[in-house]
């Protein structure tokens, strides 16, 4: 399957910092989405991308489709305590499946 | 807000055993997945599904997994022939329209333990 590469792998930070994180892959995606996962439940939209160079906000977190169409990238501005969990991005390269980044976990220190 | 429900929460199967995990998708949506996450490791596709037949399957999707959808509602997945190395959260997600068009929406997933 496709590799969709995610850093860092986890990520320890005060509450308030600014949070970045990206997913790179090997091949071009049509589609990127970003996901949240709490433990025990299922991954949670946040953000989907459908343009190369596309912006898109949601609250507090940013996300952008990179202009190459191989990476992606996602921002959380002043972290709270429930941003914790596991931050995954999933990239559609072609036909009707979506493959899953390795994850970049995020601890928020009060 | 409409959600994907996923039932059981919990399965518990010896191995050799047949199991079927059960769907209900977003009500208008059309396209159906499921995926996998072994635990601590990453989600993996298994399989779409559109128009009563699948339209994607991965590797992982072999002659032990089929999938159905025997009413206007449920989705399911069966698995048979369990092995232990089929332990695993299994998730069902929905889109409005296909991949590239629509994001998917997640269950909560069924944990699946085989002993």
């Amino acid at each position: 399957g496709q590799q969709l590469n995610q850093s860092p792998q986890s990520m320890f930070i005060q509450e308030g910092e600014d949070v970045s994180m990206n997913c790179t892959s090997s091949s071009i995606f049509n589609t990127w989405l970003w996901y949240k996962q709490d433990p025990g439940e299922g991954p949670v939209l946040l953000i989907a991308l459908y343009k190369a160079g596309e912006l898109t906000s949601n609250g507090r977190l940013t996300a952008q489709f990179g202009i190459t169409r191989k990476d992606s990238f996602l921002n959380i501005s002043a972290s709270i305590p429930s941003d914790v969990g596991i931050y995954f991005c999933a990239g559609h390269p072609s036909r009707n499946q979506f493959y899953f980044g390795t994850g970049t976990s995020l601890t928020v220190i009060p | 807000e409409p959600e994907v429900t996923q039932t059981p929460s919990h399965q518990v199967t010896q191995m050799g055993q047949e199991v079927i995990l059960r769907c209900v998708p977003i009500s208008n949506h059309l396209y159906f997945y499921w995926y996998r996450q072994i635990l601590g490791q990453k989600v993996e596709f298994l399989v779409s599904f559109y128009n009563n037949e699948i339209s994607e399957k991965s590797e992982i999707f072999d002659d032990q997994f089929s999938v159905e959808r025997p009413d206007g509602s449920n989705f399911t997945l069966k698995i048979r022939s369990t092995k232990l190395e089929d332990s695993a959260m299994y998730f069902c997600a929905s889109s409005q329209q296909g991949a590239g068009n629509s994001p998917l929406h997640f269950g909560n997933g069924t944990r699946l333990t085989v002993t």
